[in-house]
């Protein structure tokens, strides 16, 4: 069964580090995602991209962050200067098309510390 | 403002016992869709099940179900005969046709089933 794959599990970075986490989407989604979930707290939207652009960011998603599909399979989020506060596990979905009878497919998250 | 409300912080039953999950939900679209997903302690989050709003009839799956009611804006999942392996954080999420069609998540509920 296709799945959404994100490495590192678990990274571990400086503050102020930069840091990019990665995604292999599922091959023939084109719809792709961050998510940001803080310990103990609710899953929280960063962004989503489509057709090669942000079609959508959170007030969350400020000017530290990026993302990019370099070569039409990885799908990453770069924090340039990481802060403790961006300690949380990071979620990246993808979905196939528009529509209420399709659902975002989770990758099983790349938990990030910053220390 | 789309928002969704899981009161129930945390519950703890025991083993067998059935045990129900709130969601309270709000938006102003009148097409949407729902989600059920489960996220154990290793921190991926597993789909249970999406609904979209044209569709109000309650679903079951072995030992899970979902009360869908329009009129109280409420999708509430019951786990029946509940087993140790239940237990995990549980999120109820709205998801959103116009724009990204992002997902909004509530504060989730942490199921404990104890033996």
């Amino acid at each position: 069964e296709p799945e959404v794959t994100q490495t590192p599990s678990h990274q571990v970075t400086q503050m102020g580090q930069e840091v990019i986490l990665r995604c292999v989407p599922i091959s023939n989604h084109l719809y792709f995602y961050w998510y940001r979930q803080i310990l103990g707290q609710k899953v929280e939207f960063l962004v989503s991209f489509y057709n090669n652009e942000i079609s959508e960011k959170s007030e969350i998603f400020d000017d530290q962050f990026s993302v990019e599909r370099p070569d039409g399979s990885n799908f990453t989020l770069k924090i340039r200067s990481t802060k403790l506060e961006d300690s949380a596990m990071y979620f990246c979905a993808s979905r196939t098309r528009t529509g209420v009878d399709t659902e975002a497919f989770f990758g099983q998250g790349t938990r990030l510390t910053v220390v | 403002a789309q928002k969704v409300t899981q009161a129930q912080t945390e519950i703890s039953v025991v083993e067998k016992e059935d045990v129900t999950l709130d969601c309270v939900y709000e938006t102003r679209d009148t097409t949407y869709y729902l989600f059920w997903y489960k996220q154990p302690p290793s921190g991926e989050l597993v789909f249970l099940i999406r609904r979209n709003s044209f569709d109000e009839q309650n679903e079951i799956s072995g030992r899970y179900s979902w009360n869908f009611q329009k009129s109280t804006s409420s999708f509430n999942f019951t786990i029946t005969a509940s087993q140790v392996v239940d237990s995990a954080v549980y999120f109820c999420a709205l998801g959103l046709i116009q724009g990204a069609q992002k997902l909004v998540f509530g504060q989730g509920t942490r199921l404990t089933i104890n033996p």
